[in-house]
């Protein structure tokens, strides 16, 4: 089975412009998680969305949206960017709800905000 | 709700010694729990996870970890250590009922020859 694939591996925008990461799941899987990694903040949940409704959503400003398609296949926006938002963006699958199943992990999109 | 404490930020050992990274969680359940190890440049791959049974759990790459409800920890272990376990690991924790999965800030382990 192919792994979880990320577009683009790498980014480069500059302030106020907008940035939509794609994200295809492992085949079979209905849960897609997006992640937002920096060297402060650590891994922090953006959301998951599973069966193409966002199941939950973590502590980011409504700049950060997304959507889940019918063939599970993800993307990820971000409107307005600033330069805090400069980080690795990690997509993962999992068969069902992400709390109690195992995660795979795409490669991550890197941004670069200037 | 549930969190998770990595105590230790950065650990560096010589290769061939023992390793144990330490993982601290708070959940009011039963827990499950999940190591995961992410390489420069990589995304996260998972080591190993305990939902139930065996306290001692074995994954990939030579790693174990063991459950102790007691101490509320589940530490990683490994007996010898080889330079290409250099990398970042994550502990994370979730359970049925929860809404997601919580991860530790993360151990970066460095390994001299």
């Amino acid at each position: 089975k192919a792994g979880v694939t990320q577009t683009p591996r790498y980014l480069i925008k500059t302030r106020g412009q907008q940035v939509t990461l794609s994200c295809s799941p492992i085949s079979g899987h209905r849960s897609v998680s997006w992640y937002q990694q920096t060297p402060g903040q650590g891994l922090q949940f953006l959301f998951e969305y599973f069966s193409e409704t966002q199941r939950n959503k973590g502590n980011f400003p409504g700049r950060f949206s997304g959507r889940q398609f019918s063939n599970s296949r993800s993307e990820m926006n971000v409107s307005t960017l600033e330069l805090g938002d400069s980080a690795l963006y990690l997509c993962a699958s999992s068969p069902a709800v992400s709390s109690y199943n195992e995660q795979f992990f795409g490669p991550g999109t890197r941004l670069t905000v200037l | 709700a549930q969190s998770v404490t990595q105590p230790d930020i950065h650990i560096t050992v010589s290769e061939g010694a023992s390793l144990e990274l330490r993982c601290n969680y708070s959940y009011g359940a039963t827990p499950y729990l999940f190591w995961y190890v992410q390489s420069p440049g990589q995304g996260l791959q998972l080591l190993l996870k305990y939902f139930s049974g065996d306290t001692l759990v074995q994954g990939i790459k030579g790693f174990e970890a063991e459950f102790k409800r007691s101490q509320s920890s589940f530490n990683l272990r490994k007996p010898s250590v080889h330079w290409s376990d250099a990398a970042e690991y994550f502990c994370a924790v979730g359970g049925v009922g929860t809404d997601k999965l919580i991860f530790g800030t993360g151990t970066r382990l460095q390994v001299f020859p």
